[in-house]
């Protein structure tokens, strides 16, 4: 099993749409998940950091689910402007413990 | 401004050559991280360093080698060695471990 894992889609949705990912990870200690945005031909930005708890920013909702090992996005009313790529990182525990491991990343394409 | 620079933007390197990309930053970030992206694919690990005149290897460390002499400078050099060095290169760094990472701007290199 890879260490992190996401659907690379794409997924191909109308505005106003709500779509979500899933990035799963296989490390049960891992500490530390994280949200990106890619777009074509730029560097990944962070999007948001996923808490115990779940957070959200607008439209953008994250949770973890540490009993399934696995992250998730939730974007609510899409836009034309989400269209990018979606990466998902994990910071390991342990002997690795300053490494940031990447998932492939899931791309999403919001049509009018 | 605070941030991450790399330079140069596009790189050209001739069979046999060895090449060093910069990466710069000024947010007093402990870790740093160098990471390799091909074409519709995710980003694999180059080398990272969490403190200065340390670092570790990646999954794919062959090919290539780093320093880091100074907290604020992570350069990578491409060695002949790498058989198929043109790709997307991202430098990162990180406050800390459990922390976000940022991202510079990138550097293209193509093999001539």
């Amino acid at each position: 099993r890879k260490e992190v894992e996401q659907d690379p889609g794409p997924f191909n949705v109308p505005e106003g749409a709500t779509v979500a990912f899933n990035c799963t990870y296989s490390n049960s200690a891992s500490q530390s998940f994280f949200w990106y945005r890619q777009d074509c031909r730029k560097e990944p930005k962070l999007l948001m950091s996923v808490y115990s708890s779940g957070n959200e920013d607008g439209r953008f909702t994250a949770q973890l689910n540490r009993a399934s090992q696995y992250i998730s996005l939730l974007i609510r009313d899409s836009k034309l402007s989400d269209s990018a790529t979606y990466l998902c990182a994990v910071s390991p525990y342990g002997g690795s413990q300053g490494n940031l491991i990447f998932g492939k990343g899931t791309k999403l394409s919001v049509k009018p | 401004d605070g941030g991450i620079t790399q330079s140069p933007k596009y790189l050209f390197r001739k069979e046999g050559q060895n090449v060093t990309l910069s990466c710069e930053q000024n947010l007093n970030h402990d870790a740093m991280y160098w990471y390799r992206q091909d074409p519709g694919q995710g980003l694999r690990l180059i080398y990272y360093s969490q403190i200065v005149n340390d670092f570790q290897k990646g999954d794919i460390a062959e090919g290539y080698s780093v320093s880091r002499e100074k907290k604020e400078s992570f350069p990578l050099t491409v060695t002949s060695a790498q058989k198929n060095p043109t790709a997307f290169y991202l430098c990162a760094s990180r406050l800390t471990q459990g922390q976000e990472a940022f991202f510079g701007q990138g550097t293209r290199l193509t093999v001539v």
